[in-house]
């Protein structure tokens, strides 16, 4: 089983549309939970950065964590075709400090 | 401010050669990490390095891959008698302390021939 799963997709949407991306993963040591957003050939771009459980909010977009469930969610409201990218989630047990696990990423087009 | 730069962006190596990788964090930040991104795959962890210091190389091949970060300059990942495997993203992030918010440069798309 690996570290952390992500569903590649491509998952395609209509502009407006609220979308949902998750990650699950085996690591119950794991606290500190980021999704990052990377466009094609671009390096990734820090959207949200969370600690333990609970929700974060910032704009159109709200990260869950779920650490009973293993299971984090990004949530993008009001979804826009500039939100086509792919989203990386990335998770970190703080022990090694620089040693983050990524998923591998979940492909979004949104559509005009 | 000026975010993580890194070059070059693109590179070529034959089977054999070396590469040389570099990355300027940005400024005020002291911690460089590298990542590898092969097609299809996620970023992959390779060495954290704070300057003059490897803080943790777990993800680091033990052969032909060699990085630093010394007390001027870039930080520089080097691979030696590069092979087609090697063939990657290669990116770069650095932190401001050893916290986990990493700020990631554009990379450097590394094809061997």
């Amino acid at each position: 089983q690996k570290e952390v799963e992500q569903d590649p997709g491509p998952l395609s949407v209509p502009e407006g549309a609220i979308v949902s991306l998750n990650c699950t993963y085996s690591n119950s040591a794991f606290q500190y939970f980021m999704w990052y957003r990377q466009y094609s050939r671009k390096g990734p771009e820090l959207l949200m950065y969370t600690y333990s459980s609970g929700n974060k909010e910032d704009g159109r977009f709200t990260a869950q964590v779920d650490k009973s469930s293993k299971y984090i969610s990004l949530f993008i409201r009001d979804s826009q075709p500039s939100d086509s990218a792919t989203y990386l989630c990335a998770m970190s047990d703080g022990g090694s400090q620089g040693n983050l696990i990524f998923g591998k990423g979940t492909k979004l087009s949104v559509k005009p | 401010n000026a975010g993580v730069m890194q070059n070059p962006r693109h590179l070529v190596r034959r089977r054999g050669q070396e590469a040389r990788l570099r990355c300027s964090p940005m400024k005020g930040h002291s911690h460089v990490y590298w990542y590898r991104q092969l097609p299809e795959e996620g970023l992959k962890f390779m060495v954290y390095l704070q300057k003059e210091n490897i803080i943790d190389e777990s993800g680091m091949p033990k052969e032909r891959f060699s990085a630093e970060f010394p007390k001027e300059g870039p930080s520089i990942l080097r691979i030696q008698q590069v092979v087609r495997g090697d063939s990657a993203a290669y990116f770069c992030a650095s932190s401001p302390d050893s916290g986990l918010e990493q700020f990631f440069g554009p990379g450097t798309r590394l094809t061997v021939l």
